[in-house]
């Protein structure tokens, strides 16, 4: 089956580092998406990776390995407004988006 | 500014009541999606949509119905059949199905049965 794995719940402290896993088991593979979504609100569109290696966009950078189906959302320099759920999804051969449930961060000062 | 609107924001329905959530957009999006999202749990897909007058039903598509008359609307009505509705559903919208620039979600509606 399908499958997508990342932890529920994870704190770090206010301009620290920190690096949010997800592991994934898809028929086929066209990409891993990351989104940020802040409680009660629309989930943002963040990342995408289809190939091997690390893509940085700012504070956020994100990884992927495909022979591992494993990759990483990293936040550097943390502020309280990052404070929300990180969701992973894999688009499958059919292009369709399997969702991991989400990992809460919490930011303490 | 483009983007998508969900409304209403809350709705709280009867038991035994059809509730038909609004998702418009006018980002000239082809494919539009609707989600729904219980807590600790992925989103799962209800249905979603290619192009207009055409729709395929998602994983949980049972107790749904959805239209896709015009292209900026994608309305979805929560049917009696559908036996645990309460749930917060997004909507989402994209250029296309194979599209590697990501969804765009609405701000989402919390149903409540009561």
């Amino acid at each position: 089956g399908q499958n997508i794995d990342q932890p529920t719940e994870m704190t770090a402290t206010e301009g620290a580092i920190v690096q949010i896993n997800c592991t994934y088991q898809t028929s086929g593979f066209n990409g891993l998406f990351w989104y940020q979504q802040h409680a009660g609100e629309a989930p943002t569109f963040l990342s995408y990776n289809v190939l091997d290696g690390l893509e940085e966009k700012g504070r956020f950078s994100s990884f992927l390995s495909r022979s591992k189906g494993y990759s990483y959302l990293l936040l550097k320099e943390l502020q309280m407004k990052d404070s929300a759920s990180y969701l992973c999804a894999a688009m499958d051969s059919n292009y369709q988006l399997i969702w991991g449930a989400g990992t809460k961060l919490i930011i303490k000062p | 500014d483009g983007g998508i609107t969900q409304s209403p924001k809350y709705l709280f329905r009867k038991e035994g009541q059809n509730v038909t959530l609004s998702c418009e957009q006018n980002l000239n999006h082809d494919a539009m999606y609707w989600y729904r999202q219980d807590p600790g749990q992925g989103l799962r897909l209800i249905y979603y949509s290619q192009i207009v007058n055409d729709f395929q039903k998602g994983d949980i598509a049972e107790g749904y119905s959805v239209s896709r008359e015009k292209k900026e609307s994608f309305p979805l009505t929560v049917t009696s059949a559908q036996k645990n509705p309460t749930a917060f559903y997004l909507c989402a919208s994209s250029t296309g199905l194979d599209s590697l620039y990501g969804y765009t979600f609405g701000s989402g509606t919390r149903l409540t049965v009561v």
